[in-house]
């Protein structure tokens, strides 16, 4: 069983939606990491949590820790938001070693 | 804006070469990482490194993968012996604190062919 959870696996929506990627875990955790990786494979770090929710311009992080479950939204999307986004999770017995979903592709048409 | 480096960006061997990847993590980051991620697959966790040593290597992270810091700006991953199953994008990442604190940096990677 895959301990990180995500879906949808594929998400194509017209500019201007409001996205919503989900991400459950099966394991305890001490912190979770939302990362986008663009189609040449770099991968840039959006959010850490451990709790609550943060907010980064048009994107939003979620937390649940009682239901094992994080979202990330992105508001008013646009193009250049088309990339693969990846929750990942900090198990609370490593201090180090992420356990990383699958990642869901985005594609925002125009 | 500061950012970590890797070279080479593709690098071609024949199975039973060692090859070492190189990467320069940012410079006031203390934490250091490898990770891989076999085409379409997931992104895998192989080591961390903290004050020149391991601090945690997944089950991946065998007798032929070794990390090294030779000096005080680049980390390297040495594989002694390529499989064909290495073949990989092989991403560097470094952070100033350890995860459960602070969000990782990464490298643009460096794509493994064994042939």
């Amino acid at each position: 069983k895959n301990e990180v959870e995500q879906s949808p696996q594929n998400l194509t929506a017209q500019e201007g939606e409001f996205i919503t990627i989900n991400c459950s875990y099966s394991v305890g955790i001490s912190a979770l990491h939302w990362l986008q990786q663009h189609p040449g494979g770099g991968i840039v770090s959006l959010f850490m949590l451990s709790s609550g929710k943060k907010k980064h311009g048009r994107l939003i992080a979620t937390i649940n820790i009682q239901e094992k479950h994080s979202s990330l939204h992105i508001t008013a999307s646009h193009p250049r938001d088309s990339a693969v986004y990846i929750c990942a999770v900090l198990h609370m017995d490593s201090n180090y070693q992420l356990i990383w979903g699958a990642g869901t592709k985005l594609i925002i048409k125009p | 804006e500061p950012e970590v480096t890797q070279t080479p960006s593709h690098q071609v061997t024949q199975m039973g070469q060692e090859v070492i990847l190189r990467c320069v993590p940012i410079s006031n980051h203390l934490y250091f990482y490898w990770y891989r991620q076999i085409l379409g697959q997931k992104v895998e966790f192989l080591v961390s490194f903290y004050n020149n040593e391991i601090s945690e290597k997944s089950e991946i992270f065998d007798d032929q993968f070794s990390v090294e810091r030779p000096d005080g700006s680049n980390f390297t991953l040495k594989i002694r012996s390529t499989k064909l199953e290495d073949s990989a994008m092989y991403f560097c990442a470094s952070s100033e604190l350890a995860v459960a604190y602070n969000e990782q940096f990464f490298g643009p990677g460096t794509r493994l062919t064994v042939l």
